[in-house]
């Protein structure tokens, strides 16, 4: 089966500054990656994801790459701000696993005013 | 995004007693329907995938009789954790699926006393 691995578990940036965390998967037919942001005590939220006939995906602050070949996506967030503090889950897709998704182990994100 | 509405957010409940958690997708309809369980710091741990009007799908390690599924139509989905334990405390997430993309429901902060 699929297996997903995050990297890094902890990250601390300043006010303005950028974030990157990096997933990669084992599966070569896993098609779709989206990323989840956790509140604490709160369910996760979808806050972008591509597919794997694409390379890279923007959304305001929020961008995710994706390359096939070395099987790795990355989110990076530009100009963070303090509400950007949450745990990011990156997730994987197999193709023929129905919905099924695995999911990394999360990265707590911390952004210091 | 999607609307995905878990119910109860919070519940105490008396060591030998069942608790209902409730799924529901509020403006699409969910082919899949996926329960998980989250400890402190970790990730998500799924512990079942239900189709609607079939039985659910259960993780290895996941008693089928004390975690009982009901997903009655394609918006509703149920979890009953029965004769609940202290060990069963956690925190549980629901997600629902459309055919590309899972979105989670609030989570229930389950305590057994």
């Amino acid at each position: 089966g699929e297996n997903v691995e995050q990297h890094p578990s902890t990250l601390s940036v300043q006010e303005g500054d950028s974030a990157v965390i990096k997933c990669t998967y084992s599966d070569s037919a896993s098609n779709y990656f989206p990323w989840y942001k956790q509140e604490l005590g709160k369910g996760p939220q979808l806050i972008i994801d591509i597919r794997s006939n694409v390379g890279e995906k923007k959304d305001q602050r929020i961008a995710v790459t994706l390359n096939k070949t070395a099987k790795h996506f990355s989110l990076h967030i530009t100009e963070t701000q303090p509400e950007d503090s949450a745990v990011y889950f990156c997730a994987a897709r197999e193709n023929n696993a129905g919905n099924m998704l695995t999911f990394g182990g999360g990265t707590r994100l911390m952004v210091k005013p | 995004g999607a609307v995905v509405s878990q119910h109860p957010s919070r519940v105490i409940c008396k060591s030998g007693t069942s608790v209902k958690i409730e799924c529901r997708s509020l403006d699409f309809q969910a082919t899949t329907m996926f329960w998980y369980r989250q400890f402190p710091k970790k990730s998500l741990m799924l512990m079942a995938t239900s189709n609607e009007g079939s039985k659910a799908t259960y993780e290895q390690g996941v008693e089928k009789d004390k975690f009982l599924i009901n997903h009655a139509s394609l918006t509703l989905s149920t979890l009953t954790v029965t004769s609940a334990h202290p060990e069963d405390s956690s925190f549980y997430i629901c997600s629902a699926a459309t055919g590309t993309e899972a979105f989670f429901g609030q989570g229930t902060r389950l305590t057994v006393v």
